[in-house]
């Protein structure tokens, strides 16, 4: 009974190529969250979707770009691929806007 | 958001109370203060968050100080599986909840 799950856990693939991952909660929450936490260990805020619509958008680079097809997922596509994007990025979900439901993390790695 | 400081890691022992503390000097009065902790490998967890009063809950406490300038969290018996990075995060409700560098805290046997 996975409140935020996250595909896939582990992802490895070389610069340049496309990938996607992806993000469903199965929570009824009406807002849903992308953030990256780099190789220092800093958590940072990439994206947040509110019923379906970007709300908040950290000057992430136009290589992200992010999918909400409906309220319980918000995937992650991410075009040509370079070295510094490799992280691990957490999807999270939230009812109350301070109260997030993170997932167990989708871990990147660019060679 | 206010900024918040925070010691970069502290121990304590197995089954003591762990108190965390966190200045937020320049907290307005609409923000909150939310706790979160990460521990190794896993999502950030949601702990508990106040806006004046103390707050409690099966995880822990949240002490506040009048002028809220400041607050500490309490983990009132500290176990081993509560080893993890604890984040305090002044928030102002709206959909941008920021993460700083956190405290590392080590429970030890």
């Amino acid at each position: 009974d996975t409140a935020v799950s996250q595909t896939p856990k582990y992802l490895v693939t070389q610069m340049g190529n496309d990938k996607s991952i992806k993000c469903e909660q199965n929570l009824g929450h009406d807002t849903m969250y992308w953030y990256k936490q780099d190789s220092k260990k800093f958590l940072k805020i990439m994206f947040s979707y509110n019923n379906k619509e970007l709300i908040i958008n950290e000057t992430v680079p136009n290589r992200f770009s992010p999918k909400s097809p409906d309220k319980a997922h918000l995937n992650l596509h991410i075009n040509s691929l370079e070295l510094g994007d490799s992280a691990v990025y957490f999807c999270a979900s939230s009812l109350h806007t301070g109260e997030l439901f993170f997932g167990e993390g989708s871990r990147l790695t660019v060679l | 958001d206010a900024k918040t400081t925070q010691p970069t890691s502290m121990d304590c022992a197995e089954g003591r109370a762990a108190n965390l503390p966190c200045n937020h000097s320049t907290i307005s009065g609409n923000e909150y203060v939310y706790w979160y902790r990460q521990i190794h490998s896993q999502g950030p967890q949601y702990i508990i968050h106040g806006l004046k009063n103390n707050e409690t809950n099966e995880m822990a406490s949240l002490i506040i100080t009048e002028d809220r300038k400041s607050s500490t969290l309490i983990l009132p018996h500290a176990t081993l599986r509560d080893t993890a990075v604890y984040y305090c995060i002044v928030f102002r409700g709206d959909y941008k909840l920021s993460f700083g560098a956190g405290t590392t805290v080590t429970v030890r046997a």
